[in-house]
């Protein structure tokens, strides 16, 4: 049982680049989130998602986006990258009223 | 605005001895779940314990319990006869807006002494 897997696990950009962070969750979960934590930080939610083809902004949503197209995939788009976008990004999944299960994490550098 | 607010940026406790994590937040929502989550140096964010909202009692697993406070807007954490491998980051993570979604605290960073 993997639950939540994210991919990659580091990655370093150079500002103005584009690239997308995987989730894959196997858990039939309806609901899946990203969160970014800069250092020494909680967590910041940037989209979420409550089933297939339905996304919704978080708090923090500038420079990004997501797509929802089956259930177990929600995958994380970073365009034109920027040295404040250089964060921890956390998937996570859950069912209504159950704690989020936690991917490990992609730490992404911008320089 | 959600807020969520953990006033013990750092907290250190001998082994074996309890230690109390406090958390406010602010929410509209009136049925709910909260959480706290600890996140070690491997940085993996691992569920610690759930209480929901409408029940009166507090909850508890093993060691760790919560005093949830519903109309004082409070949930802390209490770790009862701490072990080393409790050492980590603690996050309380209420409700934002919309129950499903949940807002992060700042975090409590735990010393475990030997």
């Amino acid at each position: 049982n993997a639950g939540v897997t994210q991919t990659p696990k580091f990655r370093i950009l150079k500002i103005g680049q584009s690239m997308t962070l995987q989730c894959a969750q196997d858990m039939n979960h309806n609901y899946m989130y990203w969160y970014r934590q800069d250092p020494g930080m909680g967590l910041k939610l940037i989209y979420y998602s409550v089933g297939a083809g339905i996304t919704d902004k978080g708090e923090v949503p500038n420079g990004y986006n997501v797509s929802r197209s089956t259930t177990e995939d929600f995958p994380l788009r970073l365009e034109l990258a920027a040295p404040s976008q250089t964060s921890v990004y956390f998937c996570a999944s859950s069912r209504q009223g159950d704690g989020y299960t936690f991917g490990s994490g992609t730490r992404l550098t911008v320089v | 605005a959600q807020t969520v607010t953990q006033s013990q940026p750092e907290m250190s406790v001998q082994e074996a001895e309890t230690v109390t994590l406090s958390c406010t937040y602010d929410t509209s929502e009136s049925d709910y779940y909260l959480f706290w989550y600890k996140q070690p140096p491997s940085r993996q964010m691992i569920l610690v314990i759930r209480q929901e909202a409408y029940k009166q009692q507090n909850a508890t697993e093993n060691r760790f319990s919560v005093n949830f406070q519903k109309a004082a807007k409070s949930f802390s954490l209490k770790i009862s006869d701490s072990q080393l491998g409790d050492a980590a980051m603690y996050f309380c993570a209420p409700p934002l807006k919309g129950a499903q979604k949940l807002v992060f605290g700042q975090g409590t960073r735990l010393t475990i002494n030997p």
